[in-house]
């Protein structure tokens, strides 16, 4: 059973399109996390959702909008791709409290390249 | 804010060998740390963190970590490596704001390659 799944795997767009990015967890967690890894390696945080409100935005360019529909799925859409959009995208979940609180647990990644 | 980092870009070991793949933190408060791991074109594995007690914390796979207050860090090691262990490793720290909502701030990842 896949705990965090993220649709698609891969995406290849032009500069200047509209792209979506979906992510789905079935660990019954109620917080959901989008991170960037850029061409090094390096992972950042973007934003955060809890029970589908937004509890962290880490100044990204508003052309991300990320989407809670339910606590179990957390969308990122993006306007307008930019070349320096092209990263691996992670989305990740974990429970705000509880026994396992702060284990945050990772999707597969979505590979966007802006050609 | 809180940060870790990861001195080394690249690990090399030989397979049987212990490895250590180093970690230090700059915190305020007490440190919430996280071993990640990452297989090539994968997402991240958890392995283990520390949040309190026992300063050797086990994890997934074999692998361990010390937690050593007075240096700051918090190094992965195995006792002996295996050549599948070859993957990309992350430390991580927690950072919760004043929300009380949590995120991770990552190291910049150090690759572990294990020789035959």
């Amino acid at each position: 059973d896949t705990a965090v799944s993220q649709t698609p795997k891969y995406l290849v767009t032009q500069m200047g399109n509209d792209k979506s990015i979906k992510c789905e967890q079935n660990l019954g967690h109620d917080t959901m996390y989008w991170y960037k890894q850029d061409s090094k390696k390096f992972l950042k945080i973007m934003f955060s959702y809890n029970n589908k409100e937004l509890i962290i935005n880490e100044t990204v360019p508003n052309r991300f909008s990320p989407k809670s529909p339910d606590k179990a799925h957390l969308n990122l859409h993006i306007n307008s791709l930019e070349l320096g959009d092209s990263a691996v995208y992670f989305c990740a979940s974990s429970q705000h409290r509880g026994p396992s609180t702060d284990t945050q647990y990772f999707g597969p990644g979505t590979r966007l390249t802006v050609l | 804010a809180q940060s870790v980092a990861q001195p080394e870009d690249q690990v090399n070991v030989a397979e049987g060998n212990p490895l250590t793949v180093k970690c230090t933190y700059s915190v305020s408060g007490n440190p919430y740390l996280f071993w990640y791991v990452q297989y090539p074109n994968r997402g991240l594995q958890f392995l283990l963190k520390y949040i309190t007690g026992d300063n050797l914390v086990k994890g997934s796979y074999g692998f361990e970590a010390e937690f050593n207050k007075s240096q700051t860090s918090f190094h992965l090691k195995k006792p002996s490596a295996l050549v599948s262990d070859s993957a990309l490793y992350f430390c991580a720290v927690r950072d919760r704001g004043d929300t009380g909502f949590q995120k991770l701030v990552f190291g910049t990842g150090t690759r572990l390659l294990v020789s035959p």
